[in-house]
């Protein structure tokens, strides 16, 4: 149990692009999802909180009109870097809140975004 | 804000020793969450404890939860080439909000 899917898993795309990626919890459902990004051999840097039905809340730092986040359903949670710059390049990790009331995580398989 | 220490940052271990990895936050922890992340992987929930003093076992690897609920640590026994990988530390300072991860201590392995 407890299965979050991320796709894609890889893209490459152009400078000026929008690129949106999704993440789905597949057995349970999450109320909270998170948007993390990891630069290579860094740790875990939350971007978002999602919440569903609701706006996403934003770590300091993190542009909100750069990082879209809509969090349309209990299973699905969608981030969309827009006007995506060689900068933007990362490895972009999604989770969701597991059991309610343990705090603990699930993650996503990531997906690495390549900006020419 | 909360800060999360992990100390190594890197640990080399030859194949069949011990080794403990720190996991330190500057305020109280309502839990520690330990996470495995693979190299090119995703991290992957190992344990929770959530009592002042916890210890709990996983086989080879004890995760321990200090008195304080400040610290953590993770040992593991008789290291494996499959123990590679990344290990995180994370917790929220109150039940039910965000995660914040620890730097992690990336554990190579000697065989």
């Amino acid at each position: 149990g407890a299965v979050v899917s991320q796709h894609p898993s890889r893209v490459i795309c152009k400078s000026g692009t929008s690129v949106k990626i999704e993440c789905r919890s597949l057995d349970f459902q999450a109320t909270t999802m998170f948007w993390y990004r990891q630069f290579p051999k860094k740790s875990l840097m939350l971007m978002a909180t999602s919440n569903e039905g609701s706006k996403a809340t934003y770590e300091q730092g993190v542009e909100k009109d750069k990082f879209l986040i809509n969090h349309a359903s209990l299973t699905l949670s969608t981030l969309t870097v827009t006007s995506a710059h060689p900068e933007d390049s990362s490895f972009y990790i999604c989770s969701a809140d597991g059991t309610s009331g343990t705090d603990t995580q699930y993650f996503g398989p990531g997906t690495r975004l390549t900006v020419l | 804000g909360q800060q999360v220490m992990q100390i190594p940052q890197y640990q080399h271990v030859q194949e069949g020793e011990d080794f403990t990895t720190y996991c330190n936050s500057s305020t109280t922890l309502s839990n520690i969450q330990w996470y495995k992340q693979r190299p090119g992987g995703h991290p992957v929930f190992l344990i929770q404890l959530v009592k002042s003093g916890e210890v709990k076992k996983q086989k080879r690897l004890t995760f321990q939860f200090g008195e304080a609920k400040k610290n953590s640590s993770l040992h593991i026994t008789a290291t494996q080439t499959t123990d590679v990988g990344t290990y995180f530390c994370a917790g929220p300072a109150t039940a039910g909000n965000k995660l914040t991860f620890g730097g992690g201590t990336r554990v190579l392995v000697k065989p």
